[in-house]
């Protein structure tokens, strides 16, 4: 079956721009975790989404913010976009809830100059 | 406190073994996980402990500690194709917290 689908792969924003980043699921799975990942800081939690609702979120200003939709494919939005959100994008999918082994899409490396 | 502890870096030649240690804080840890990244690609699962003790998968073991709460990842016979980014995480349940990385470098 097909594995976790981030994209766009690669973006570049300007700083003050928004952003959305798409992230589908593997079949049958629920739960997307979104995933900020920067040189010497590695993986970030953002924050979890599982039947439309958002159950956890990590660390980050509002400018952060995600959905998803019922079909469980997620979004996650950055708005006014700063130089420090540079980074990786990760998004994992599991079939209820974050799990020991969570299944990563390839990410999209987000470039704000 | 949810943060882990890796060493940054760590080299090693093809067929040697190496060990990547994790440290975490105990505040609602139920397990560790184990990934391995390799450079542009996606994190993938390696091995998860939940209960002290060694847990074998081919090259690669994994041990944890719950007193100590301490693990590592043991990788033996080395192969070039091992040198990445091996990340421990700890399992709260509710989400998975990453530590910081470990950069494996394997020479020849």
């Amino acid at each position: 079956k097909a594995g976790v689908t981030q994209t766009p792969r690669y973006l570049i924003k300007t700083r003050g721009q928004q952003v959305t980043l798409s992230c589908s699921p593997i079949s049958g799975h629920r739960s997307v975790s979104w995933y900020q990942q920067t040189p010497g800081q590695g993986l970030q939690f953002l924050f979890e989404y599982f039947s439309e609702t958002q159950r956890n979120k990590g660390n980050f200003p509002g400018r952060f913010s995600g959905r998803q939709f019922s079909n469980s494919r997620s979004e996650m939005n950055v708005s006014t976009l700063e130089l420090g959100d540079s980074a990786l994008y990760l998004c994992a999918s599991s079939l209820a809830n974050p799990d020991r082994e969570a299944f990563f899409g390839q990410g999209t490396r987000l470039t704000v100059v | 406190g949810q943060s882990l502890e890796q060493p940054s870096e760590v080299t090693a030649v093809e067929g040697a073994i190496v060990q990547i240690n994790c440290t975490y804080q105990t505040s609602g840890f139920y397990g560790l996980s184990w990934y391995q990244q390799h450079d542009g690609g996606a994190p993938t699962f390696l091995s998860y402990n939940a209960l002290d003790g060694l847990e074998e998968t081919g090259r690669f073991s994994s041990f944890l500690s719950r007193s100590d709460s301490y693990g590592y990842l043991l990788l033996q016979e080395l192969q070039m194709k091992d040198s990445a980014s091996y990340f421990c995480a700890r399992y709260n349940t509710d989400k998975l917290i990453f530590g910081t990385g470990t950069r494996l470098q394997v020479f020849p």
